[in-house]
């Protein structure tokens, strides 16, 4: 099982600063098969990035992913106050297809 | 639109059965596998299996943990999937999401489903 761990837990950023989330993996996902989910409070989670780095449509281009391997980012530039939410790194290149334990993002 | 509607939780006693329904419209629901996942209060997201469409046999994955007890099940006819859940346990309880899943990735999910499991 490829386990998923995310980091900061808790991240408390004003407005228009930029947010970095990190997810690294306990083994090498395959073809970056990495995706980062978006959920609101009380929400389903939302697809924002797959493959790693390509942005679902309708996301905006404040969101980016990128690394590879066992090291991989998701960036918020420009963080508005309705990207509020706990984002999850999610694996799905190997069964079981497992979560991080997500990246609470707050506003100050 | 794509959409995905679950239905059928609520509170279960422990050792009772449940079904789950999720019907999908606004594609084609034969055409993509589903998946289903579990949030327990407060925590992370579990998967729990998926269902394969037609054209790959309708092959079904399970979770370890819930193998034994779980069920997933199609009516492509009726674009609705199932998740037929057996010997409820305490820490069963959860919203329970049915997603599409497009090649290998869950792209859509639904809003979910509350299931408690309480004597």
């Amino acid at each position: 099982e490829i386990v998923l761990t995310q980091s900061p837990g808790t991240l408390s950023l004003s407005p228009g600063e930029r947010a970095t989330l990190s997810c690294r993996a306990s083994q090498t996902v395959s073809n970056n098969y990495l995706a980062w989910y978006q959920q609101k409070l009380g929400q389903a989670p939302r697809l924002l990035i797959y493959g790693a780095s390509i942005r679902a449509t309708g996301i905006p281009d404040r969101f980016s992913g990128s690394g590879s391997g066992t090291d991989f980012t998701l960036t918020i530039t420009r963080l508005e106050p309705e990207d509020v939410a706990v984002f999850y790194c999610h694996q799905y290149v190997t069964s079981p297809l497992t979560f991080g334990g997500g990246t609470r993002v707050e506003i100050k | 639109e794509v959409q995905l509607v679950e239905s059928g939780g609520g509170l279960v006693q422990p050792g009772r059965s449940l079904r789950l329904s999720c019907r999908g419209s606004g594609f084609i629901f034969g055409d993509f596998a589903v998946t289903w996942y579990r949030q327990a209060p407060g925590k992370g997201l579990e998967w729990l299996g998926l269902i394969r469409s037609f054209y790959y046999g309708g092959a079904i994955d399970y979770a370890a943990s819930v193998r034994d007890r779980f069920t997933i099940s199609r009516d492509d006819s009726m674009s609705i999937a199932y998740l037929q859940m057996n010997s409820l346990k305490t820490e069963d309880t959860a919203v329970y999401f049915c997603t599409r899943q497009r090649d290998v990735l869950t792209d859509f999910w639904g809003q979910g489903t509350l299931v408690t499991v309480s004597s």
